[in-house]
């Protein structure tokens, strides 16, 4: 079977930086994406890892580790408008995607 | 204008009655999804098109089904809708082999 983890609430402080983890379990692996999901919104899309390592884009960054099923997004200097869901999404053999059930981050002032 | 239309964007329809779904992209993608979203458990994927004649079914087929009328339409059907259908719908493409969706507006479907 196929399943991703992903903690269910995290919340922070603004200016702060919150790292939103992810460990997953696939048949086949290609990638790790991350996308925001704002209340009542689409999901949007923030990274995507298929090589080990960090990817830096603005205040956000993304980390795989393929040899512990693991990656994670960093959001740095958080503000008020990142309140929203996360979600990991592994693309596998069959070449679709397979989401997480979503991080709710809640940013207070 | 978006790249990801669907329509309706609203819907509360009765058990038992048939239902569509529609989806257009203008990015030109070959590929496109249909998920559905339930509180709590993220996006699952209900079917999966990479071409015109290429049709797949995801992790919660059952009780639906799907069109692919052209490289930009993909049209989803509930035959006879249930209760437990009652969810929010999204449509999604993508390019090859790249690991970027791009999500539609979403249909919030009620069936009552």
């Amino acid at each position: 079977g196929q399943s991703l983890e992903q903690p269910s609430e995290v919340t922070a402080v603004e200016g702060a930086i919150v790292q939103i983890n992810c460990t997953y379990q696939t048949s086949g692996f290609y990638g790790l994406s991350w996308y925001q999901q704002h209340d009542g919104g689409a999901p949007t899309f923030l990274s995507y890892n298929a090589l080990d390592g960090l990817e830096e884009t603005g205040r956000f960054s993304s980390f795989l580790s393929r040899s512990d099923s693991y990656g994670y997004l960093l959001l740095q200097e958080l503000q008020m408008k990142d309140s929203a869901s996360y979600f990991c999404a592994v693309r596998s053999y069959g070449q679709n995607f397979v989401f997480g059930p979503g991080t709710r981050l809640s940013v207070l002032p | 204008d978006a790249d990801v239309t669907q329509t309706p964007r609203n819907r509360i329809t009765k058990t038992g009655k048939r239902i569509m779904l529609e989806c257009s992209q203008t990015k030109g993608h070959d590929r496109m999804y249909w998920y559905r979203q339930d509180p709590g458990l993220g996006l699952r994927l209900i079917y999966y098109s990479f071409d015109v004649k290429d049709i797949n079914k995801g992790e919660i087929s059952d009780g639906y089904s799907v069109s692919r009328q052209a490289q930009a339409k993909f049209s989803l059907s509930l035959e006879s809708a249930i209760p437990n259908q009652t969810a929010l719908y999204f449509c999604a493409t993508s390019a090859g082999l790249a690991g970027e969706q791009y999500f539609g507006p979403g249909t919030r479907l009620t069936v009552t």
